[in-house]
């Protein structure tokens, strides 16, 4: 079994500020992770993957996300926040090693950019 | 681009009729999904395709039915809709590398009165 919680359903930030979005799984087995945005009225972006290679992955747009075994945590993070940036964003875990390749999502996280 | 569309885009219909919406993609993608997304809930799992005829259930299967009689097209059935699936639904294949990501549709906003 595997799951996905995510921290705050809303975060507002400053624009140029930090953003840190956070995300812990659970995973009977070594996960795949990624990171979803999605903007009003569309579909989901890939944002980025980790897949066991590297433990810090970088994305688009400037975001990266560091996996931390320890932690169970795969928390998504971008230095200086933009008005662009403004999205809901989604975490997700599916099994490296078979199920159908079935993503399971957190809630989400409405990412608010302020003046 | 992964080549995914869906049809129809927005659509309205009355409780206890039936509904299909369609998902199509052009790549020759083995594995194949369909999402719905609620606030509060993200995204969960209906039904998956790993090809032609094979499909399983996911997590919220009840209430809906899917076929794949071609590559290309995943079909997802309301068989009687009910206002509890009104909605957004997501196709999505899953890309041919390694990693297992997936890349979605645009959505179907479904509304159920």
């Amino acid at each position: 079994a595997q799951s996905v919680t995510q921290l705050g359903s809303h975060v507002s930030v400053s624009e140029g500020a930090l953003v840190l979005l956070r995300c812990n799984y659970s995973s009977s087995v070594p996960p795949y992770l990624f990171w979803y945005v999605q903007y009003p009225n569309q579909g989901l972006q890939l944002l980025l993957k980790y897949t066991s290679a590297a433990t810090l992955v970088k994305g688009i747009n400037g975001f990266e996300a560091e996996f931390k075994k320890s932690e169970t945590s795969f928390h998504l993070t971008k230095p200086s926040a933009h008005m662009s940036d403004a999205a809901e964003y989604f975490c997700a875990v599916t099994s490296s090693t078979g199920g159908g390749n079935k993503l399971t999502f957190g809630t989400g996280t409405q990412l608010k950019v302020e003046l | 681009d992964a080549g995914i569309t869906q049809s129809p885009r927005h659509k309205v219909t009355e409780t206890g009729t039936p509904v299909t919406l369609r998902c199509h993609q052009t790549e020759n993608h083995r594995y194949m999904y369909w999402y719905r997304q609620d606030p509060g809930h993200g995204l969960r799992l209906i039904h998956y395709s790993y090809g032609v005829k094979d499909t399983d259930k996911g997590e919220v299967s009840d209430g809906y039915s899917v076929s794949r009689s071609k590559t290309e097209d995943f079909l997802l059935t309301l068989e009687s809709a009910t206002s509890s699936q009104t909605s957004v639904y997501f196709c999505a294949i899953m890309g041919t590398g390694s990693s297992r990501e997936q890349y979605f549709g645009p959505g179907t906003r479904l509304t159920v009165t």
